[in-house]
């Protein structure tokens, strides 16, 4: 696609509840990257994905936080039993190479946990 | 580890007039890439700037420029003639160039942002 589109845009849930957000990156885009902003923060990295190594996991805070991508296309980023502090903005972005000359951000996914 | 302090967390700027946003960083790496990103409220994070540390001249698009003095960690960037449309959140990021972090390099890690706005 032409840009970098995630879904949804928002997304309100109960606490305890799991969630699935959805990162679809520029086609092409071997590089892509998980970042995590609450509010009044920067952002946070999470997780890496590049091609078809496996992927760097460092950033995720938790065993409840998982991603995956298939086909070396679309992720999706998994968090089970959400807790309130799981509330921010989480954006994807891609990038042709490992680093890149910059990445190439989504919208994100405005998460609220109630 | 690295780290980006960005110590405005609000500035606003008259409409045709210059602002600079200010930005330090801590590394101990000596080949690193730094970026301002713009964060409408849209929220999408757009790449303004760039700069390669090995780099002396400093990087210039359009209205905006940046000031990087290596020695002292410095990286702000100068927005001239202020327009309404950039009123947004800017944020300062750093990453290594990969040469000793291996595998790390590809992360940015950023700072917590300035909310400028541009008074008409």
């Amino acid at each position: 696609g032409a840009g970098v589109s995630q879904s949804p845009s928002n997304k309100v849930t109960e606490k305890g509840k799991d969630v699935e957000l959805r990162c679809d990156p520029i086609s092409g885009h071997t590089a892509l990257y998980w970042y995590r902003q609450s509010l009044g923060q920067g952002l946070e990295f999470l997780i890496y994905f590049q091609g078809n190594s496996a992927p760097d996991k460092s950033g995720l805070p938790s065993d409840r936080f998982s991603a995956e991508r298939t086909g070396g296309s679309v992720s999706t980023l998994t968090i089970q039993r959400t807790q309130q502090e799981d509330s921010a903005v989480y954006l994807c972005a891609s990038s042709l190479r490992r680093g890149g000359n910059g990445y190439t951000f989504g919208s994100g996914t405005r998460l609220t946990v109630v | 580890a690295q780290t980006v302090t960005q110590s405005q967390p609000e500035m606003s700027v008259q409409e045709a007039e210059t602002v600079t946003l200010s930005c330090t960083y801590d590394t101990s790496e000596s080949d690193y890439y730094l970026f301002w990103y713009k964060q409408p409220p849209s929220r999408q994070m757009i790449l303004v700037i760039r700069q390669e540390a090995y780099k002396q001249q400093n990087a210039t698009e359009n209205r905006f420029s940046v000031n990087f003095q290596k020695a002292a960690k410095s990286f702000s960037l100068k927005i001239s003639d202020s327009q309404l449309g950039d009123a947004a959140m800017y944020f300062c990021a750093y990453r290594s160039a990969g040469l000793s972090s291996g595998a790390g390099s590809y992360q940015l890690t950023f700072g917590k942002g300035t909310k400028l706005s541009v008074i008409p």
